[in-house]
């Protein structure tokens, strides 16, 4: 079975720090996917990758970047965290648009 | 622009009924759809992917049905247990990304 593993459960950080979550896939996929998710909102796109060094937008980007330097590994970076940006972060993978999405555990950001 | 809609919000049975969960999607142009398991605090656990092209996906005591002419889809789980609790979500891929595109979830507790 594919695993997507988040190396963080629960963080909690400081306003203004700079906090990167950490995803890591063991199948080879192609894609990979950062979503925030809250109360009423649902989950929420806010990067993904096709590719080594390539990055797209999601729906929310604004106050977050990534970086995917191996095709294993996809990085979100909060570059100054805010309290609006405490969440659960879930990390996905896919290895084409045929085929399903494999998530992570999630990672419990708070930002204090 | 793809919108994924679940219906009940939340749905409380007793043990050994079999129950239906639905979603509506809003574009019929996809090419898949998936189903999802999610037990609080955790991640995403994927149940079931259903290709356009097939009418339904079945997993033990999990069917689910697509119908994208009327941009629907059904989750049916028979003979349900306590150990069935947990939010079920459905994903469709749609927006300006055509990246999944997530229902906000039908919370099932199943009473002993």
């Amino acid at each position: 079975d594919v695993k997507v593993t988040q190396s963080s459960r629960y963080l909690v950080k400081r306003t203004g720090e700079k906090v990167f979550l950490e995803c890591v896939q063991d199948m080879d996929h192609e894609n990979m996917f950062w979503y925030r998710q809250d109360p009423g909102l649902g989950l929420r796109l806010i990067y993904f990758s096709y590719d080594v060094k390539m990055k797209e937008k999601g729906d929310i980007p604004e106050g977050y970047s990534v970086s995917r330097e191996k095709k294993e590994r996809f990085s979100l970076i909060l570059e100054s965290a805010s309290t609006n940006q405490t969440s659960m972060y879930l990390c996905a993978s896919s290895t084409g648009q045929y085929y399903g999405y494999t998530f992570g555990s999630g990672t419990r950001l708070t930002v204090v | 622009k793809q919108e994924v809609t679940q219906i009940p919000a939340a749905l409380s049975v007793p043990e050994g009924e079999n129950l239906v969960l639905n979603c509506s999607f809003t574009d019929s142009a996809i090419y898949n759809l998936q189903w999802f398991r999610q037990d609080p605090g955790k991640g995403l656990t994927s149940l079931l992917l259903i290709q356009s092209s097939q009418r339904e996906q079945t997993s033990g005591r999990l069917n689910a049905s697509l119908d994208k002419s009327s941009g629907r889809s059904t989750l049916y789980i028979a003979a349900s247990q306590p150990g069935d609790s947990a939010t079920y979500l459905c994903a469709a891929p749609g927006g300006a990304t055509n990246k999944l595109i997530f229902g906000t979830g039908t919370l099932l507790a199943v009473q002993p």
